[in-house]
């Protein structure tokens, strides 16, 4: 079955600076890759997402970039500000029929003022 | 109300109880999971269920058993529960399975003593 690898597990930044999240999956039929952003005691929210066809997608501050020969997604933003600070998750889709997510475990990123 | 609810938001349990976890979306989605979430293991799928059936068992102790009557509401039955299934239980839904973006809930907090 689908595993995702997510580095690091923490990330601490100054405010302004650029944060990376790196993510590795193994199933080669995986075709979907979302990113969800969970603040501290309320629900995952998707802040943007990727499917294999797509080598880049961008959105304001955040961007994710897929690797699909390395099997690698990695999400950046950029310009960070203390609203940022939450866990980061990175998923993909178990298998091309994709009926389930997995997830990776997560990455706590702080933003100092 | 709209979204993805869930009742209750806190529940604690003694090991020989029985309880259901109840979620309902307002959302006309077909897809609908259940996740674990605990700071060992975030974000765990237990359950994934499209048009009410389900297409997903993710290895869950059948200490936990999930009905969904129709496609807006999904309900967690669960008996003789241990210590270490306390936790955050998460349903989300999605408009179909998996390649699209799942909402969440707010969750049910449990304790199991």
């Amino acid at each position: 079955g689908e595993n995702v690898e997510q580095h690091p597990s923490t990330l601490s930044v100054q405010e302004g600076d650029s944060a990376v999240i790196k993510c590795t999956y193994s199933d080669s039929a995986s075709n979907y890759f979302p990113w969800y952003k969970q603040e501290l005691g309320k629900r995952p929210q998707l802040i943007i997402d990727i499917r294999s066809n797509v080598g880049e997608k961008k959105d304001q501050r955040i961007a994710v970039t897929l690797n699909k020969t390395a099997k690698h997604f990695s999400l950046h933003i950029t310009e960070t500000q203390p609203e940022d600070s939450a866990v980061y998750f990175c998923a993909a889709t178990q298998g091309g029929t994709g009926t389930a997510l997995i997830f990776g475990k997560g990455t706590t990123l702080s933003v100092s003022s | 109300e709209t979204g993805v609810t869930q009742t209750p938001r806190h529940l604690v349990m003694g090991m020989t109880n029985k309880k259901s976890l109840k979620c309902e979306q307002h959302l006309g989605h077909n897809a609908m999971y259940w996740y674990k979430q605990s700071a060992k293991k975030p974000l765990e799928l237990m359950f994934v269920y499209s048009l009410e059936e389900r297409v997903e068992n993710n290895s869950v102790p059948s200490r936990f058993s999930p009905e969904c009557p129709n496609s807006s509401h999904l309900f967690l039955h669960l008996h003789t529960l241990q210590p270490e299934d306390s936790a955050l239980y998460l349903c989300a839904s999605s408009q179909d399975l998996a390649a699209h973006e799942q909402f969440f809930g707010p969750g049910t907090r449990l304790t199991v003593l």
